[in-house]
C-alpha cells in the first residue's frame, strides 16, 4: 500500500530565505505522481506542484521546486525567497497511475515565516 | 468565481439533526470527491464520483450519505452524527478519475463541522 511520510511537524524560516519541506513515499508501483498542496488557515487546499515518476527533470513552478530523488523515494518541496504569506500547512500526496485517481496524503508540515 | 465552492463554511449541529453539505465546481471536471480532515490525521478519502456515478466508498458509516445529481454538484447528507465526526470536510474535483499525468485535484475551502 502507498504511504507518505512527512517527518517535520513544524518548520520556521525567515522571510526571503529558502526552506525545504521533506517528503518520503513508499510504493512498489513504478508509475505514480507526487503532489504538494498548501493549506492556509482558511482551509482551502491549494495545488502547488506536480512531479511524475518518469519525469527526467525536477518540477519547478515559480518559487516552488521539487527535489525528486527517485532512488531514495523522496520528493522534497523547496520554497525560495519565503514570504509571510507562505505561512501555512503543506501536504505531500501521492497518486498511483493505475486505477482511479486516489490521493494518499501525509500528515503535513506547518511552516511559519517570520519577518 | 472560485473553482470549487462549498457551503456552508461552518456548521454546528446536534447529534439528532439532519443537515447537508453542498459542493459546486465550475471547472468542467467529471470527477468529484469528499474528504474528511481531522486534527493531526492525514486527509481521509470518503467518496468518489465519476460522471455522477459513485466509484469509491471507503467504508464510511451510513450516517454519511453522498449525492451527485450532476457532474457539477455534490452533496453530503448528514444524520445522527457522533462527536468524533467533528472535522473539516473538503470537496475536490478533477478532470477524471483515471490516473496519469498532471491532473491535480482542486479543493474547496471546506466546511468546518462541529457536533454537539
Amino acid at each position: 500500500a502507498q504511504k507518505i511520510t512527512q517527518t517535520q511537524p513544524g518548520m520556521f524560516v525567515q522571510e526571503k530565505e529558502a526552506v525545504t519541506l521533506d517528503c518520503t513515499y513508499d510504493t512498489s508501483d513504478p508509475s505514480y505522481g507526487l503532489f504538494w498542496y498548501k493549506q492556509p488557515s482558511s482551509g482551502e487546499m491549494i495545488f502547488l506542484i506536480y512531479q511524475g515518476s518518469y519525469d527526467q527533470q525536477n518540477a519547478t513552478e515559480g518559487r516552488y521546486s521539487l527535489n525528486f530523488q527517485k532512488a531514495r523515494k523522496s520528493a522534497n518541496l523547496v520554497i525560495s525567497a519565503s514570504q509571510l504569506g507562505d505561512s501555512a500547512m503543506y501536504f505531500c500526496a501521492m497518486r498511483l497511475n493505475t486505477g482511479f485517481q486516489k490521493l494518499v496524503f501525509g500528515t503535513g508540515t506547518r511552516l511559519l515565516v517570520s519577518p | 468565481e472560485t473553482g470549487v465552492t462549498q457551503t456552508p463554511r461552518h456548521l454546528v449541529m446536534g447529534m439528532t439533526n439532519k443537515k447537508s453539505l453542498k459542493c459546486e465546481q465550475h471547472l468542467g471536471h467529471n470527477a468529484m470527491y469528499w474528504y474528511k480532515q481531522s486534527a493531526k490525521k492525514p486527509l481521509e478519502l470518503m467518496f468518489v464520483y465519476s460522471l455522477e456515478e459513485r466509484v469509491e466508498n471507503n467504508s464510511v458509516p451510513s450516517r454519511f450519505s453522498p449525492e451527485c445529481p450532476n457532474s457539477s454538484h455534490l452533496f453530503l447528507h448528514l444524520h445522527t452524527l457522533q462527536p468524533e465526526d467533528s472535522a473539516l470536510y473538503l470537496c475536490a474535483s478533477s478532470q477524471s478519475t483515471g490516473g496519469a499525468g498532471n491532473q491535480p485535484q482542486h479543493f474547496g475551502d471546506g466546511t468546518r463541522l462541529s457536533i454537539l
